[in-house]
């Protein structure tokens, strides 16, 4: 039961490069959310969903995109990466007002 | 928007005391304050949640307790054990609405000392 999954775990950019994270939740929850997570600063929303085809702007939104064209992934795209940007990523999936379940999370490093 | 601030930042405590986190929050009209244990490398997960219909609940040796009135929440963790050790988050939201926008805390260090 793999539970809510994120890949990669890892990756280091330079400036200005692109790259997208997936997630993948096997819980058939409806909600699915992007948080980032930084020394002293806790887990901020960047974007989230609440079903297949609908995003929406969280706290942190700018410098991100995401799509949910399937209702079990996620995904968090950054068009032009900013050494602001190097953090923890988690992805966390839940019902509606439900628990929320996260994943392990993905660790970027931009140079 | 929502604040939540979390205090301390670090606790130690011995092997078998009592551990106690505290959060306070600013929306009076948040009404769901979830707790959260990261161990390392991991993602965080639940281990209890509280409504603001209800003062106090518990499970086990963890408890969290709720004063609306004063706008501030806190976990307590009795008879620690070494697997208690872990960052601790606490976060507060409004149900209402069309998703769960949690605002967290800014988590605290707790190390169980055998």
């Amino acid at each position: 039961n793999a539970g809510v999954t994120q890949t990669p775990k890892f990756r280091v950019l330079k400036t200005g490069q692109s790259m997208t994270l997936l997630c993948a939740q096997d819980m058939n929850h409806e909600y699915m959310y992007w948080y980032r997570q930084d020394p002293g600063m806790g887990l901020r929303l960047i974007h989230y969903s609440v079903g297949e085809g609908t995003t929406a702007k969280g706290e942190v939104p700018d410098g991100y995109n995401v799509s949910r064209l399937k209702k079990q992934n996620f995904l968090l795209g950054l068009e032009s990466a900013a050494p602001s940007q190097t953090s923890v990523y988690f992805c966390a999936s839940s019902q509606v007002a439900g628990e929320l379940f996260f994943g392990e999370g993905s660790r970027l490093t931009v140079l | 928007g929502e604040n939540v601030e979390q205090h301390p930042s670090t606790l130690s405590v011995q092997e078998g005391d009592s551990a106690v986190i505290k959060c306070t929050y600013s929306d009076s009209a948040s009404n769901y304050f979830p707790w959260y244990k990261q161990e390392l490398g991991k993602g965080p997960q639940l281990i209890i949640d509280i409504r603001s219909n209800v003062g106090e609940k518990k499970d086990q040796r963890i408890a969290v307790t709720l004063n609306k009135t004063a706008k501030h929440f806190s976990l307590h963790i009795t008879e620690t054990q070494p697997e208690d050790s872990a960052v601790y988050f606490c976060a507060a939201s409004s149900l209402s609405g069309s998703a769960r926008q949690l605002t967290f805390g800014s988590g605290t260090q707790l190390t169980v000392l055998p």
